[in-house]
């Protein structure tokens, strides 16, 4: 099956700075790898998906870039607020119904 | 108000005595699907539900049941629950081809 590894696990940016996340995927059939932050206490919800005919994707601060070749995709998040403190999940699938989550990344912006 | 409905949102309870995990969503989606959340290892697919009446094992499934005799109910059951059950779990449905909508989450505490 589908092994999403994702770092890293911690991650504390000062306020304003750029944060970057990473994730690498082992099945090369997979076609589609959505984001999630989870705040504290609360569940997941999805901020940006980008599908395998897509290098790149951006929603506001945030943005998604695909390496198909070397199966991986990053999370970039620009100009961090304390509101995207929290832990952010990458996920990978090839079935619409099975879909494989990293371990997570715990974010910390500093004021 | 669409949403995915978990019940209860905490439970502590002992080793081998039977449970049962509520999920309704109301946004009419043939999918569900439950997931639990470990630390450092993210999140874990226990089942899915493809529509009624079809159910079928995710990465973990291990001490766990479902069923899906209607389209809006996906209930999680544990048979004889063991401390390694002790999780956070979470309830989710989507349409073919849209994000996944996750319930607010069932913390489980297995003594």
């Amino acid at each position: 099956g589908e092994n999403v590894e994702q770092h890293p696990s911690t991650l504390s940016v000062q306020e304003g700075d750029s944060a970057v996340i990473k994730c690498t995927y082992s099945d090369s059939a997979s076609n589609y790898f959505p984001w999630y932050k989870q705040e504290l206490g609360k569940r997941p919800q999805l901020i940006i998906d980008i599908r395998s005919n897509v290098g790149e994707k951006k929603d506001q601060r945030i943005a998604v870039t695909l390496n198909k070749t070397a199966k991986h995709f990053s999370l970039h998040i620009t100009e961090t607020q304390p509101e995207d403190s929290a832990v952010y999940f990458c996920a990978a699938s090839r079935w619409d119904y099975k879909l494989s989550f990293g371990a997570g990344t715990t974010v910390t912006v500093r004021a | 108000e669409a949403q995915v409905t978990q019940n209860p949102r905490y439970l502590i309870t002992v080793t081998g005595k039977k449970l049962t995990v509520t999920c309704s969503q109301n946004m009419n989606h043939e999918y569900m699907s439950w997931y639990r959340q470990d630390p450092g290892l993210g999140l874990r697919q226990i089942y899915y539900s493809m529509n009624v009446e079809v159910t079928d094992k995710g990465d973990v499934p291990e001490g766990y049941k479902v069923s899906r005799k209607e389209k809006r109910n996906f209930p999680l059951i544990l048979e004889s629950p063991s401390p390694n059950q002790t999780s956070l779990y979470f309830c989710a449905s989507k349409e073919q081809g849209k994000k996944l909508f996750f319930g607010s989450g069932t913390q489980l505490s297995v003594l």
